[in-house]
This record gives C-alpha cells, sequence and structure tokens, in this order.
C-alpha cells in the first residue's frame, strides 16, 4: 500500500531563513508523482510544487524547491527565504497507483505546520 | 479566473441527518474530485467525477454519493450522518487528461452534533 510520512507535526523557523521540511514515501509503483501543497488556515490547498519519480532534475519553483531522493525515498521541500505568510500547514501527497497516470487521487501525509517568526 | 467555490462554507447537522454540499470547478476544468480531511489529518479521496460519472471511489461507504452536472458542477451528499462525518470536505478541480495538479476550493466545515 501506499504510504507518506510528514515526521514533524510543528516546524519554526525565522524570518528570511530557509527552512527544509520532510517528506518520506513508500511505494511499489515505479511511476509515481509527489507534490507538496499549503494550507493555510483559510482551508484552501495550494498546489506548490511537483516532482515526477522519472524527472531527472529536481524541481524547482521560485522559492520552493525539491530535494528528491528516489533511493531514500524521500522529497523535502526547502522554503528559502522565509516570510511571514509562510506560515502555514504543508502537505506532502503522492499520485495513487493504478490511476492512469492521471492526479485525481492524491494519498496525503498528515501534515507540517510551519511557524515563521518575525 | 474564478477558482473553484464551495457551499456553504460552514454547516452544522445533527447525528442522522443529510447533507449535501456544492462546489463549482475552475473555469476549463471538466474533472472533479471530493477530499475528506479531517481535525488534524491529511485529505482522504473520496471519489472523483467526469462526464456525470463516478470514475473512481475511495475508501468510504455507500452513504457517500455524488452528482455531476452537464456544466461540471458537482454536488457531495452523505446520508445518515454520523458524529465520524464531522470534518472538511474540500473539492478539486482539474482538466481531463492531463498532469495537472488539483485545484482546490476552500472547503465546506461540516460539524455533526
Amino acid at each position: 500500500a501506499q504510504k507518506i510520512t510528514q515526521t514533524q507535526p510543528g516546524m519554526f523557523v525565522q524570518e528570511k531563513e530557509a527552512v527544509t521540511l520532510d517528506c518520506t514515501y513508500d511505494t511499489s509503483d515505479p511511476s509515481y508523482g509527489l507534490f507538496w501543497y499549503k494550507q493555510p488556515s483559510s482551508g484552501e490547498m495550494i498546489f506548490l510544487i511537483y516532482q515526477g519519480s522519472y524527472d531527472q532534475q529536481n524541481a524547482t519553483e521560485g522559492r520552493y524547491s525539491l530535494n528528491f531522493q528516489k533511493a531514500r525515498k524521500s522529497a523535502n521541500l526547502v522554503i528559502s527565504a522565509s516570510q511571514l505568510g509562510d506560515s502555514a500547514m504543508y502537505f506532502c501527497a503522492m499520485r495513487a497507483p493504478n490511476s492512469g497516470g492521471s492526479n485525481y487521487k492524491l494519498t496525503f501525509g498528515k501534515g507540517t505546520l510551519l511557524t515563521v517568526n518575525p | 479566473d474564478a477558482g473553484v467555490t464551495q457551499s456553504p462554507t460552514h454547516l452544522i447537522k445533527t447525528r442522522g441527518q443529510q447533507v449535501t454540499l456544492r462546489c463549482s470547478p475552475k473555469s476549463g476544468h471538466d474533472t472533479v474530485s471530493w477530499y475528506q480531511q479531517a481535525l488534524g489529518q491529511g485529505p482522504q479521496f473520496i471519489f472523483q467525477y467526469y462526464e456525470e460519472e463516478e470514475r473512481q471511489r475511495g475508501n468510504f461507504p455507500d452513504r457517500f454519493s455524488g452528482h455531476q452536472f452537464p456544466n461540471y458542477s458537482s454536488e457531495l451528499n452523505v446520508n445518515a450522518l454520523l458524529l465520524g462525518d464531522s470534518a472538511l470536505y474540500l473539492c478539486a478541480s482539474s482538466p481531463r487528461g492531463r498532469r495537472s495538479p488539483l485545484h482546490f476550493g476552500n472547503g465546506t466545515r461540516l460539524t455533526v452534533t
């Protein structure tokens, strides 16, 4: 069965510093996709970054980058130059197997609550 | 360009009642997925609709049902509500046939008393 593990219930970071949020995954599917979403207190899940299992390079999107270590089955999110608005829950997710490559069915971790201090 | 919209924002129901939640997908999207997010947990996939049919379903009982309309909007119905159904219900949309990330709405907070 597919599983996403986020071991950090909460993280604190000073404004303007970088922070790494951990995510490990378990799957027997050779083809998979990994996502990171941000959930502010408003409830909306905001897509941040995507990494495909066959992608040669680590994904980057602005201040977000994904440290993808396939052999270790880890996909850690790195946020550079943290801002106060980055305070939110962060979820790591994986595309479910047998989903025909579609992204409709995702398996989520339990999330990490990030607090950015001024 | 409106994103995914959900209504109502909050809802309080009594055990045993039935509830209907509504979702309008992002413009240009024709596929809708529903997720349940219990307090302190990540979202769990309920089901996905495309062309007015349920295409995939997660591990949820038949009390959870849905519908998609010709304009791609969708409803989630839950019958015989249990206390454990209290959660944030998230609707997500995406364009069919593309590996696009899901776009989520703000959710409906359902409280069952």
